[in-house]
């Protein structure tokens, strides 16, 4: 099993470009979650989902929008990036309880200039 | 809503001390608590968590304790090896959001 894959790894974006991000989890996980991670500042949710179909905003959801249309699969867009949306991109999956042991994939690593 | 603070920042120890991380919670409903360890350039792994029904839990060289009265729980790494070097994040949760502290970076000298 792969676990939980993200892509790209790597990106580099001008402002006001937008892009998509993939996570796909082999797990058959219910739940997954978008983390962005700065420097000094840990992990924090930027949305999440409870399930296909569905999606929530976490702390900080301005500037990005989801979708989970295939259980597997939790797509994070930047519809026009900015540069403080800089940073490192973590997805993750858990099973049984919502925020529980939760998979991290291995992160996206975004530069806007 | 709830907020975690992470202390220390950084800690150095010799190979062989322990180690001793401290977090503390706001929000008096949050009942999971876990720590993740993050490797230079890796991704978070969870390395041990515990219920607000619990005082105490263990795994090997780790332990983690919780006091419900004070609002804090620590992580204890007991004869720490170089590869318990990495940043260590606490976090604390209800059913709704999983929050976590800022992250303390340990390093362990040989």
């Amino acid at each position: 099993n792969a676990g939980v894959t993200q892509t790209p790894k790597f990106r580099v974006l001008k402002t006001g470009q937008s892009m998509t991000l993939l996570c796909a989890q082999d797990m058959n996980h219910e739940y997954m979650y978008w983390y962005r991670q700065d420097p000094g500042m840990g992990l924090r949710l930027i949305h999440y989902s409870v399930g296909e179909g569905t999606t929530a905003k976490g702390e900080v959801p301005d500037g990005y929008n989801v979708s989970r249309l295939k259980k597997q699969n939790f797509l994070l867009g930047l519809e026009s990036a900015a540069p403080s949306q800089t940073s490192v991109y973590f997805c993750a999956s858990s099973y049984g309880r919502h925020n529980e042991k939760l998979f991290f994939g291995s992160g996206t690593q975004l530069s806007v200039l | 809503g709830e907020n975690v603070e992470q202390h220390p920042s950084t800690l150095s120890v010799q190979e062989g001390d322990s180690a001793v991380i401290k977090c503390t919670y706001s929000d008096s409903a949050s009942n999971y608590f876990p720590w993740y360890k993050q490797e230079l350039g890796k991704r978070p792994q969870l390395i041990i968590d515990i219920r607000s029904n619990v005082g105490e839990k263990k795994d090997q060289r780790i332990a983690v304790t919780l006091n419900k009265t004070a609002k804090h729980f620590s992580l204890h790494i007991t004869e720490t090896q170089p590869e318990d070097s990495a940043v260590y994040f606490c976090a604390a949760s209800r059913s709704d959001k999983l929050i976590f502290g800022t992250g303390t970076r340990l390093q362990v000298f040989p």
